[in-house]
């Protein structure tokens, strides 16, 4: 069984299209995060959420908005893409802010 | 806020060859984990340390935190290609966010 599941893996679409993101785990964690990889492989925090609350929120365009809608899943939507969002978005959980972060397989988006 | 610097930012080994990869904190670290990454997939969890002086130990890959808890090192001994990918180190906890550093790429030439 797949622990941290996102989809789609990947993702082709225009300038100024909103998207989503779906992300679900399965092991009970309490935290979920956001996370970007750029083209130069850096990962860089975007979101957290604590039993669906958020609690990190780093600089981030507000036309990303994270939706929990229950403790096991992380959406990320993303509302007039731009060329500058094409990275690699990857998801993950914890069993709180002290334990060690389980991956999904990231999702590849690109702009055109 | 925690910056994390790694070196090398890749390496080119020959199967069978020892190699060492670093990673520096600018602050002292809570909790440090290694990840490998392979291309097209996500982030597998290696090892976490956080006491100063710890050492752990899976299978050929030992990671070491230094006693002031700004500096560790991973070593592969007996390099083989399935252990080809990206390495990254990354600190959190103790009310902390969760960073990554730049990761080293690592080739393994049979």
């Amino acid at each position: 069984d797949t622990a941290v599941s996102q989809t789609p893996k990947y993702l082709v679409t225009q300038m100024g299209n909103d998207k989503s993101i779906k992300c679900e785990q399965n092991l009970g964690h309490d935290t979920m995060y956001w996370y970007k990889q750029d083209s130069k492989k850096f990962l860089k925090i975007m979101f957290s959420y604590n039993n669906k609350e958020l609690i990190i929120n780093e600089t981030v365009p507000n036309r990303f908005s994270p939706k929990s809608p229950d403790k096991a899943h992380l959406n990320l939507h993303i509302n007039s893409l731009e060329l500058g969002d094409s990275a690699v978005y990857f998801c993950a959980s914890s069993q709180g802010v002290n334990s060690p972060l389980h991956f999904g397989n990231g999702t590849r988006l690109t702009v055109t | 806020s925690q910056e994390l610097e790694q070196s090398p930012q890749s390496l080119i080994v020959q199967e069978g060859k020892n190699l060492t990869i670093n990673c520096t904190s600018s602050k002292t670290l809570y909790g440090l984990y290694w990840y490998k990454q392979k291309y097209g997939e996500g982030l597998i969890f290696l090892m976490m340390l956080q006491k100063g002086g710890e050492e752990k130990s899976h299978e050929k890959i030992t990671a070491k935190l230094d006693e002031k808890k700004q500096q560790s090192s991973l070593h592969i001994t007996a390099s083989q290609p399935s252990h080809a990918g990206i390495y990254l180190c990354g600190a959190g906890g103790g009310g902390q966010n969760f960073v990554f550093g730049p990761g080293t790429r690592l080739s393994v030439l049979p």
